[in-house]
C-alpha cells in the first residue's frame, strides 16, 4: 500500500512560469515532510521541509504548502528555470519513527 | 558540508555472486540508511541503523543484509545476487534521533547490474 503518492509521473513547464508538484499521503500520523530533487546519476538533494504545525514554508523560489485535512502537500517553484529539470520526491515521516516514506517521484522538465 | 560517499558508482556482477556496497559519512551521524530506487517505485528502504551494531529491517529487506561495525560506515550485502536486484542503491545518513525534524543526506548512488 503506497502511503505517499505522487500521481503525476511527469510535468513540463515553460521557463519563468510556476511549477506545481503534488503529493498525497494516507497516514494521518505523518507530521514531517520533505522534498528532494534528484538529477540523473546523482543522489537526491534536500530542498525544503515542512512540519505539520505549519501550512507553508518558503525558501527562495521554493514554497511548500501543507493541507492536513486533505492530506496533501505541494511544492511551488517560481520562477521555474531549466536547471530545475529533475525528478522530485516528496517524503513523509511519523516523528515517532526513524524512517521516511518516499513517493514515486515526478519528473519536471522546464522548457527554455 | 555533509559528505556521504559510496564505494562504487557503477558495478556489474554475475548472478549468485556476493556483493558488498559500502557507504561512509563524515558528519558523525548516528542514523544511516540503505534504499533502492527503481522506475515507478521511488525510493524504498532496505535497512537502516540508528547506532553502531544496531540494525532494523526496512520495507524490502529480503535478499539483503547489512553491517555497521563503525559509526561512519554502513555496508549493504547481497549474499547471492539475483537479476531482480539490478537497481540504483542509495545510502543516506541523518542526525541522531527520530525522523521528525531531520533531513537525510544522500550519497551519489551505486548503479548495480546483475547479469
Amino acid at each position: 500500500d503506497q502511503q505517499v503518492k505522487q500521481n503525476s509521473p511527469s510535468l513540463s513547464v515553460q521557463e519563468g512560469r510556476i511549477s506545481i508538484l503534488n503529493c498525497d499521503y494516507t497516514n494521518s500520523m505523518f507530521d514531517y515532510f520533505l522534498w528532494y530533487k534528484k538529477y540523473p546519476a546523482e543522489g537526491p538533494t534536500f530542498l525544503i521541509s515542512i512540519s505539520s504545525i505549519k501550512d507553508k514554508n518558503e525558501d527562495g523560489r521554493f514554497t511548500v504548502f501543507l493541507n492536513k485535512s486533505a492530506k496533501h502537500l505541494s511544492l511551488h517553484i517560481v520562477p521555474s528555470q531549466p536547471g530545475d529539470s529533475a525528478v522530485y520526491f516528496c517524503a513523509a515521516s511519523d516523528s515517532g519513527t526513524y524512517k521516511y516514506i518516499f513517493g514515486t517521484g515526478t519528473r519536471l522538465k522546464v522548457l527554455a | 558540508d555533509v559528505k556521504v560517499t559510496q564505494s562504487s558508482r557503477y558495478l556489474v556482477k554475475r548472478t549468485g555472486e556476493k556483493v558488498f556496497l559500502e557507504c561512509v559519512q563524515d558528519m558523525d551521524h548516528e542514523n544511516m540508511f540503505w534504499y533502492r530506487q527503481d522506475p515507478g517505485l521511488g525510493l524504498r528502504l532496505i535497512y537502516f541503523s540508528y547506532d553502531v551494531k544496531m540494525k532494523e529491517k526496512g520495507d524490502i529487506p529480503e535478499g539483503y543484509s547489512v553491517s555497521r561495525e563503525k559509526k561512519e560506515r554502513f555496508s549493504l550485502i547481497l549474499e547471492s545476487a539475483s537479476t531482480n536486484q539490478t537497481s540504483m542503491y542509495l545510502c543516506a545518513s541523518s542526525f541522531p534521533g527520530l525522523a521528525g525534524g531531520y533531513e537525510q543526506y544522500f550519497g551519489p548512488g551505486t548503479r548495480l547490474t546483475v547479469t
